[in-house]
């Protein structure tokens, strides 16, 4: 069973359009995060919720806005797609904030590509 | 946050034992170091994770000296399979929040 999923794999589209990405977890974790990993490979921090509360919202651009339904779930929303939101996205989920005995879990990752 | 460096990349063999290393020399007293490894069109998995000395489990063996300034993720019996992107992160103990590095690409051969 896939403990971190996210939908979809990959998403093409063009500038200027909005678009989604969906993530559950079914491990119960109370944290959930999006993470970016641009083409350096480099994984930053975006957003993390704790029970559907944001907790952590990096410099991202307000072009991005992260929506928790409830603790299982953190969708992403990006509206006005540019070329530089071209990334791989992933959604990760851990037992709690604190990083001690409380690994993240990541899912498999959404593949954007802006044209 | 406490910066880390490893390696870029490393090269091996199957049946080898593999040791990266990462620095860490401005390392808080509250991180734990933190090793995750990420397969290609994967996600990044948490491996192993240790305070000081030596921590061992069914994946990995992480040793870390008293100073705490390094620590060494050791691999036995590499296999091809452990090709992966090796990551590195001193954690403070409050957040899992971080930004990972470039990590070290192992690269194991036949």
């Amino acid at each position: 069973d896939t403990a971190v999923s996210q939908t979809p794999k990959y998403l093409v589209t063009q500038m200027g359009n909005d678009k989604s990405i969906k993530c559950e977890q079914n491990l119960g974790h109370d944290t959930m995060y999006w993470y970016k990993q641009d083409s350096k490979k480099f994984l930053k921090i975006m957003f993390s919720y704790n029970n559907k509360e944001l907790i952590i919202n990096e410099t991202v651009p307000n072009r991005f806005s992260p929506k928790s339904p409830d603790k299982a779930h953190l969708n992403l929303h990006i509206n006005s797609l540019e070329l530089g939101d071209s990334a791989v996205y992933f959604c990760a989920s851990s037992p709690r904030q604190s990083s001690y005995n409380s690994p993240l879990h990541f899912g498999n990752g959404t593949r954007l590509t802006v044209t | 946050l406490a910066k880390t460096t490893q390696p870029i990349s490393m090269d091996s063999y199957e049946g080898q034992e593999v040791n990266i290393t990462c620095s860490h020399n401005n390392i808080a007293t509250n991180d734990y170091i933190t090793w995750y490894q990420q397969f290609p069109s994967q996600g990044p998995r948490f491996i192993i994770q240790g305070y000081k000395t030596k921590v061992t489990n069914e994946v990995a063996s992480l040793f870390i000296p008293a100073d705490r300034k390094s620590s060494t993720l050791s691999l036995p019996r590499v296999s091809l399979s452990d090709t992966a992107v090796y990551y590195c992160l001193a954690m403070p103990s409050g957040y899992s929040t971080l930004t990972f590095g470039k990590g070290t690409m192992l690269l194991v051969s036949p």
